[in-house]
């Protein structure tokens, strides 16, 4: 199996909408779902989106996400300077492992 | 509100066994999947495996040879070992847990997450 692939930065204004891509295959994204995780500097990753584009309790509904194919994206809208993470897509391979994208660092401008 | 916690030794030498120990505090570890995950410094995020609460384990393949997962439903906790290491396993260490679906099967290994994680153990491997 081979990863997701993840633009490497991605950056905004305060303000602004900002989307992250997630290209995977018709192993992974193609056919189960994508969740999307959040990892503030020098912490643990946090889930941000289940299931394509579930949020769990608690995460602001400026975070959104979408699937189409094999291609999955996150959207931040109303971008905060807390919202300055790197941002991990991932996804069950029918190879029996779980896949992650290299992560996109995001900067508030 | 469930608490994850890593603890183990800091430094592995090359060749031998790393053993890692995440603690399940104000939760409790049966019907759910439980993760461990790596981060290399600077680096993006590898899943190493699954052990739900019945000890049913399912490591990714890559690491199946090197890796064994336990867990202790009496003390809450779940152990990792990964035999053999090199400085490629240098990485901070990581518990997870998954989805209370409260039965292994393989649809679910799918439909998972990771959430909460621990805070994670840096284990450096080097003589």
């Amino acid at each position: 199996q081979s990863g997701l692939t993840q633009p490497p930065s991605a950056s905004g204004t305060p303000g602004q909408r900002v989307i992250i891509s997630c290209s995977g295959s018709t192993s992974n994204v193609g056919i189960n779902y994508v969740f999307w995780y959040q990892q503030l500097p020098g912490t643990a990753p946090k889930l941000l989106i289940y299931r394509n584009d579930q949020r769990p309790s608690g995460v602001p509904d400026r975070f959104s996400a979408s699937k189409s194919g094999t291609s999955a994206s996150l959207a931040i809208s109303g971008l905060r300077s807390e919202d300055e993470a790197h941002y991990y897509c991932a996804v069950w391979d029918d190879s029996l492992t779980w896949v992650f994208g290299g992560g996109t660092k995001v900067t508030v401008l | 509100q469930v608490q994850l916690r890593e603890s183990g030794p800091g430094l592995v030498k090359p060749s031998e066994t790393l053993s890692l120990m995440c603690t399940v505090s104000d939760g409790s570890i049966s019907g759910y999947y439980w993760s461990w995950l790596r981060q290399p410094p600077g680096k993006g995020l590898e899943w190493i495996g699954y052990i739900f609460h019945t000890g049913t384990t399912k490591y990714k393949s890559s690491l199946e040879s090197r890796v064994t997962m336990s867990v202790d439903t009496s003390t809450n906790q779940i152990s990792l070992r990964l035999r053999s290491v090199t400085a490629a396993d240098t990485a901070v260490y990581y518990c997870a847990r998954g989805a209370d679906y409260t039965v292994w099967t393989d649809y679910y290994l799918a439909d998972n997450w990771f959430d909460p994680w621990g805070q994670g153990a840096l284990v450096t491997v080097s003589s």
